[in-house]
Protein backbone atom coordinates (compact mmCIF):
# COMPACT_ATOMS: atom_id res chain seq x y z
CA UNK A 1 0.00 0.00 0.00
CA UNK A 2 1.06 3.74 -0.45
CA UNK A 3 2.98 5.32 2.17
CA UNK A 4 1.70 8.70 1.71
CA UNK A 5 -2.08 9.24 0.72
CA UNK A 6 -3.93 12.45 -0.76
CA UNK A 7 -7.12 13.60 0.95
CA UNK A 8 -9.22 14.46 -1.01
CA UNK A 9 -8.95 12.71 -4.22
CA UNK A 10 -9.92 15.79 -6.54
CA UNK A 11 -10.61 19.13 -5.60
CA UNK A 12 -12.30 21.66 -7.60
CA UNK A 13 -12.38 25.58 -6.55
CA UNK A 14 -12.41 28.82 -8.09
CA UNK A 15 -9.69 31.23 -9.22
CA UNK A 16 -8.70 33.40 -6.17
CA UNK A 17 -9.90 30.91 -3.27
CA UNK A 18 -7.32 28.77 -0.99
CA UNK A 19 -6.56 25.51 -1.83
CA UNK A 20 -6.06 22.38 0.72
CA UNK A 21 -4.57 18.92 0.11
CA UNK A 22 -3.58 16.55 2.90
CA UNK A 23 -1.47 13.96 3.30
CA UNK A 24 -1.22 11.11 5.79
CA UNK A 25 1.91 8.52 5.86
CA UNK A 26 2.47 5.51 7.81
CA UNK A 27 5.82 5.06 9.31
CA UNK A 28 8.53 7.59 10.68
CA UNK A 29 10.06 10.24 8.00
CA UNK A 30 12.93 12.46 8.17
CA UNK A 31 11.00 14.85 5.37
CA UNK A 32 8.18 15.01 3.79
CA UNK A 33 7.52 16.64 -0.16
CA UNK A 34 5.06 17.74 -2.15
CA UNK A 35 5.57 17.35 -6.13
CA UNK A 36 3.06 19.29 -8.81
CA UNK A 37 2.38 17.55 -12.31
CA UNK A 38 0.82 18.94 -15.18
CA UNK A 39 -1.37 16.60 -17.63
CA UNK A 40 0.90 14.39 -19.47
CA UNK A 41 4.44 15.89 -17.96
CA UNK A 42 6.75 14.92 -15.39
CA UNK A 43 6.60 16.10 -11.52
CA UNK A 44 8.25 19.21 -10.36
CA UNK A 45 9.57 19.38 -6.66
CA UNK A 46 7.73 22.07 -4.89
CA UNK A 47 8.94 21.83 -1.05
CA UNK A 48 10.35 19.74 1.38
CA UNK A 49 9.79 20.01 4.97
CA UNK A 50 12.41 18.08 7.41
CA UNK A 51 10.81 16.21 10.12
CA UNK A 52 11.64 18.73 12.66
CA UNK A 53 10.37 21.53 10.78
CA UNK A 54 6.25 22.42 11.55
CA UNK A 55 5.60 24.63 8.41
CA UNK A 56 7.12 25.88 6.12
CA UNK A 57 6.81 28.64 3.33
CA UNK A 58 7.15 29.17 -0.64
CA UNK A 59 5.56 31.70 -2.53
CA UNK A 60 1.84 31.38 -2.25
CA UNK A 61 2.18 27.75 -1.05
CA UNK A 62 2.36 26.73 2.81
CA UNK A 63 3.31 23.12 3.85
CA UNK A 64 2.73 21.83 7.79
CA UNK A 65 3.64 18.74 9.16
CA UNK A 66 2.47 17.26 12.28
CA UNK A 67 4.87 13.88 13.00
CA UNK A 68 2.47 13.03 16.32
CA UNK A 69 -0.28 12.56 13.62
CA UNK A 70 1.85 11.32 10.58
CA UNK A 71 0.31 14.12 8.41
CA UNK A 72 1.11 16.72 6.51
CA UNK A 73 -1.01 19.67 4.30
CA UNK A 74 -0.16 21.26 1.57
CA UNK A 75 -2.09 25.11 1.25
CA UNK A 76 -2.00 27.12 -2.07
CA UNK A 77 -3.04 30.88 -1.63
CA UNK A 78 -4.87 32.88 -4.03
CA UNK A 79 -4.85 30.15 -6.65
CA UNK A 80 -4.78 30.51 -10.18
CA UNK A 81 -5.60 28.84 -13.46
CA UNK A 82 -2.16 28.06 -13.84
CA UNK A 83 -2.30 26.23 -10.40
CA UNK A 84 -5.21 22.98 -12.20
CA UNK A 85 -2.62 20.02 -11.50
CA UNK A 86 -2.12 16.80 -9.95
CA UNK A 87 -0.56 17.47 -6.69
CA UNK A 88 1.47 14.41 -4.52
CA UNK A 89 2.91 14.09 -1.06
CA UNK A 90 5.96 11.63 -1.10
CA UNK A 91 8.02 9.99 1.41
CA UNK A 92 11.88 8.87 1.81
CA UNK A 93 12.40 4.97 2.38
CA UNK A 94 14.62 3.69 4.50
CA UNK A 95 16.98 2.74 1.12
CA UNK A 96 15.94 6.29 0.30
CA UNK A 97 14.42 6.19 -2.86
CA UNK A 98 10.84 7.98 -2.64
CA UNK A 99 7.15 6.32 -2.04
CA UNK A 100 4.66 8.41 -3.81
CA UNK A 101 1.17 9.10 -2.74
CA UNK A 102 -1.79 8.78 -5.09
CA UNK A 103 -2.25 12.44 -5.52
CA UNK A 104 -5.08 15.51 -5.21
CA UNK A 105 -6.28 16.94 -8.58
CA UNK A 106 -6.92 20.49 -8.24
CA UNK A 107 -8.54 22.12 -10.85
CA UNK A 108 -9.06 26.19 -10.59
CA UNK A 109 -11.77 27.98 -12.13
CA UNK A 110 -11.28 30.68 -13.97
CA UNK B 1 18.52 24.13 -12.99
CA UNK B 2 18.92 20.22 -12.91
CA UNK B 3 17.96 19.22 -16.28
CA UNK B 4 16.78 15.37 -16.58
CA UNK B 5 15.81 14.66 -20.53
CA UNK B 6 14.07 11.67 -21.25
CA UNK B 7 14.85 10.95 -25.37
CA UNK B 8 11.11 10.67 -26.43
CA UNK B 9 7.98 12.18 -25.32
CA UNK B 10 5.79 9.00 -27.26
CA UNK B 11 6.58 6.04 -28.11
CA UNK B 12 4.68 2.85 -30.14
CA UNK B 13 6.11 -0.59 -30.10
CA UNK B 14 5.12 -3.95 -30.98
CA UNK B 15 4.57 -6.94 -28.68
CA UNK B 16 7.96 -9.06 -28.64
CA UNK B 17 10.31 -5.80 -29.49
CA UNK B 18 13.20 -4.73 -27.38
CA UNK B 19 12.53 -1.05 -25.79
CA UNK B 20 15.22 1.17 -24.54
CA UNK B 21 13.89 4.38 -23.11
CA UNK B 22 17.09 7.15 -22.24
CA UNK B 23 17.06 8.96 -19.47
CA UNK B 24 19.85 11.86 -18.87
CA UNK B 25 20.71 14.29 -16.23
CA UNK B 26 23.45 17.18 -16.34
CA UNK B 27 23.89 17.97 -12.44
CA UNK B 28 26.14 14.78 -11.65
CA UNK B 29 23.56 13.48 -9.81
CA UNK B 30 24.50 9.73 -7.55
CA UNK B 31 20.81 8.75 -7.68
CA UNK B 32 18.74 7.92 -10.77
CA UNK B 33 15.53 6.63 -10.70
CA UNK B 34 12.57 5.32 -12.92
CA UNK B 35 8.82 4.83 -12.45
CA UNK B 36 6.46 4.24 -14.62
CA UNK B 37 2.91 5.97 -13.75
CA UNK B 38 -1.01 4.39 -14.19
CA UNK B 39 -4.08 5.61 -13.54
CA UNK B 40 -5.72 4.63 -9.88
CA UNK B 41 -2.24 2.82 -9.47
CA UNK B 42 -0.02 5.86 -8.74
CA UNK B 43 3.48 5.76 -9.31
CA UNK B 44 5.73 2.82 -9.07
CA UNK B 45 9.50 2.36 -9.25
CA UNK B 46 10.95 0.08 -11.40
CA UNK B 47 14.54 0.59 -10.40
CA UNK B 48 16.81 2.71 -9.00
CA UNK B 49 20.67 2.92 -8.60
CA UNK B 50 23.07 5.33 -6.93
CA UNK B 51 26.20 5.16 -9.01
CA UNK B 52 27.94 3.82 -12.18
CA UNK B 53 27.10 0.51 -12.66
CA UNK B 54 24.93 -0.03 -10.16
CA UNK B 55 21.20 -0.86 -10.43
CA UNK B 56 18.81 -2.00 -7.30
CA UNK B 57 15.33 -3.49 -8.09
CA UNK B 58 12.41 -1.63 -7.19
CA UNK B 59 8.86 -2.47 -6.49
CA UNK B 60 7.69 -4.00 -10.28
CA UNK B 61 11.09 -4.93 -11.74
CA UNK B 62 9.68 -7.90 -13.74
CA UNK B 63 10.21 -7.55 -17.32
CA UNK B 64 12.39 -4.79 -17.51
CA UNK B 65 16.19 -4.07 -16.93
CA UNK B 66 18.67 -0.97 -16.69
CA UNK B 67 21.92 -0.25 -17.84
CA UNK B 68 23.93 2.75 -15.87
CA UNK B 69 27.45 2.75 -17.82
CA UNK B 70 27.47 6.74 -17.15
CA UNK B 71 27.03 8.63 -14.32
CA UNK B 72 24.67 10.70 -16.27
CA UNK B 73 22.72 7.88 -18.10
CA UNK B 74 20.10 5.24 -16.98
CA UNK B 75 18.52 3.46 -19.11
CA UNK B 76 15.58 1.19 -18.94
CA UNK B 77 15.20 -1.53 -21.10
CA UNK B 78 12.10 -3.81 -21.63
CA UNK B 79 13.30 -7.01 -23.03
CA UNK B 80 10.25 -8.81 -24.84
CA UNK B 81 7.70 -5.14 -24.66
CA UNK B 82 4.06 -6.34 -23.69
CA UNK B 83 0.98 -4.42 -23.95
CA UNK B 84 0.61 -4.39 -20.33
CA UNK B 85 3.93 -2.43 -19.97
CA UNK B 86 2.01 0.31 -21.61
CA UNK B 87 2.41 3.04 -19.31
CA UNK B 88 3.84 6.50 -18.51
CA UNK B 89 7.59 6.09 -17.71
CA UNK B 90 9.35 8.92 -15.74
CA UNK B 91 12.85 8.96 -15.31
CA UNK B 92 14.01 11.37 -11.94
CA UNK B 93 17.71 11.75 -10.72
CA UNK B 94 18.81 13.63 -7.18
CA UNK B 95 21.56 14.54 -4.80
CA UNK B 96 21.39 13.04 -1.71
CA UNK B 97 18.96 14.54 0.53
CA UNK B 98 17.73 16.97 -2.11
CA UNK B 99 13.97 16.68 -3.77
CA UNK B 100 14.11 14.65 -7.12
CA UNK B 101 14.20 16.20 -10.76
CA UNK B 102 11.78 14.39 -13.39
CA UNK B 103 11.80 14.44 -16.97
CA UNK B 104 9.03 15.07 -18.77
CA UNK B 105 8.29 11.20 -19.53
CA UNK B 106 8.02 8.86 -21.94
CA UNK B 107 4.34 7.80 -22.88
CA UNK B 108 4.68 4.05 -24.18
CA UNK B 109 1.99 2.11 -25.96
CA UNK B 110 2.84 -1.21 -27.15
CA UNK B 111 0.59 -2.56 -29.44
Amino acid sequence: SQQGEEDPQALSIQEGENATMNCSYKTSINNLQWYRQNSGRGLVHLILIRSNEREKHSGRLRVTLDTSKKSSSLLITASRAADTASYFCATPRETRQLTFGSGTQLTVLP
Amino acid sequence: DVKVTQSSRYLVKRTGEKVFLECVQDMDHENMFWYRQDPGLGLRLIYFSYDVKMKEKGDIPEGYSVSREKKERFSLILESASTNQTSMYLCASRRDRDGYTFGSGTRLTVV
